[in-house]
């Protein structure tokens, strides 16, 4: 089992729909982060969140650390916004060094 | 601009012959990791370090070695390269508490 895993794995929406994408996983954290890559491209750090919410423009990512779950918001979706959207989780210390293990990332696609 | 440049972007090998990566950062970041991304899996950790003169390997580093000579540059070296090597690798740096992380554009190895 991975100890990241994403929901849903693809995800096709039409221009201005709400977007939410989930991360669950089993271990002890530090952080989480949302990263999003786009084709053929570098990967961006979008949030980096410990605790509760975070929102920055059209974006929100909340986290529960007591139920390990992590989603990202997207609202009033755009076709820019598609992407492969990847969450990593910083294990917590003893032994952790800063690396972090990923999500397998979710594909979306946004249509006008 | 401030962050991540790894060099070469693209580069074709053929089984056996050898290469470096070169990572360099200009954030001052103490700590900075190679990672590997295959199809269909999330980013594995190859090799990471702590600071200047450290490093330690990671989940994947078979076949892999890394020099930390200065604090701004991490070397990736393949010494024989095989064709299960073939991905697209990444490095990324940050600093020790996990903020600022930040990816470089890739490298992307094929090897034949």
């Amino acid at each position: 089992k991975n100890e990241v895993e994403q929901s849903p794995q693809n995800l096709t929406a039409q221009e201005g729909e709400f977007i939410t994408i989930n991360c669950s996983y089993s271990v002890g954290i530090s952080a989480l982060h949302w990263l999003q890559q786009h084709p053929g491209g570098g990967i961006v750090s979008l949030f980096m969140l410990s605790s509760g919410k975070k929102k920055h423009g059209r974006l929100i990512a909340t986290i529960n650390i007591q139920e390990k779950h992590s989603s990202l918001h997207i609202t009033a979706s755009h076709p820019r916004d598609s992407a492969v959207y990847i969450c990593a989780v910083r294990p917590n210390a003893g032994g952790s060094q800063g690396n972090l293990i990923f999500g397998k990332g979710t594909k979306l696609s946004v249509k006008p | 601009n401030a962050g991540v440049t790894q060099t070469p972007k693209f580069r074709v090998l053929k089984t056996g012959q050898s290469m470096t990566l070169l990572c360099a950062q200009d954030m001052n970041h103490e700590y900075m990791y190679w990672y590997r991304q295959d199809p269909g899996m999330g980013l594995r950790l190859i090799h990471y370090s702590v600071g200047e003169g450290t490093t330690a390997k990671g989940e994947v580093p078979d076949g892999y070695n890394v020099s930390r000579l200065k604090k701004q540059n991490f070397l990736l070296g393949l010494e024989s390269a095989a064709p299960s090597q073939t991905s697209v690798y990444f490095c990324a740096s940050s600093y020790p508490t996990g903020d600022g992380y930040t990816f470089g554009s890739g490298t992307r190895l094929t090897v034949v």
